[in-house]
């Protein structure tokens, strides 16, 4: 069983502050790393597929860094607002077709 | 172009009892995968079917549970018979993998709870 974990747990910020989170993984046999944004009820939508060590990917205010060598990605949101309020989920794709999903970060923004 | 559907969207039975989700991919997805999330923890894959053959079944945690996509299309995963431990959303993704860098459609889950 591989381990991805991802920290903090939850988040409480404020509109307009910036934020990061971070998922670690095993640095063997990778092949990609994922990050999902899941609101309750809605499908998980897809951000970033992230295949090369030091990929930088960004869409609009948020961005996100991929270090395969120590196993870590670290996920940026600039200037919150209450409409980034979700669960942000990375995937360890391990081999082609499997994915291993961390357990989430829950962000809330306040207004 | 029409997302990846699940029906029902949520599903409340007894201890015991039968129950079978369905998987609707988005047109042309070859492969197709099923998930589970159980309340707080991570989302766990259950297996991967290309087109109607089975991939890769490990996940699937008992014999209580059987996955099947006849005709390559839709997937139906049937749980008999439920037991508590069994509730959870239950997620399904399709891609058509092309290269490396290829991507998973999720649909919204059906959320099964077990009584």
């Amino acid at each position: 069983i591989l381990n991805v974990e991802q920290s903090p747990q939850s988040l409480h910020v404020q509109e307009g502050d910036s934020t990061n989170f971070t998922c670690s993984f095993p640095s063997s046999n990778f092949y990609a790393l994922h990050w999902y944004r899941w609101e309750t009820a809605k499908s998980p939508e897809a951000l970033f597929v992230m295949t090369l060590n030091g990929d930088e990917k960004k869409k609009g205010r948020i961005s996100a860094t991929l270090n395969t060598k120590e196993g870590y990605s670290y996920l940026y949101i600039k200037g919150s607002q209450p409409e980034d309020s979700a669960t942000y989920l990375c995937a360890f794709r391990y081999n082609f077709n499997k994915f291993y999903f961390g357990s989430g970060t829950k962000l809330n923004v306040k207004p | 172009e029409a997302g990846v559907t699940q029906f029902p969207s949520h599903s409340v039975i007894e201890k015991g009892q039968t129950v079978t989700l369905r998987c609707d991919p988005i047109s042309g997805h070859d492969n197709l995968y099923w998930y589970r999330r159980v309340m707080g923890k991570e989302i766990k894959f259950l297996l991967h079917f290309v087109k109607e053959s089975k991939q890769d079944e490990s996940g699937m945690p008992n014999n209580r549970f059987l996955a099947e996509r006849t005709g390559g299309t839709y997937s139906t995963l049937k749980v008999q018979p439920a037991e508590l431990e069994d509730s959870g959303v239950y997620f399904c993704a399709s891609s058509q993998s092309q290269g490396l860098a290829y991507e998973q459609y999720f649909g919204p889950g059906t959320r099964l709870t077990v009584t």
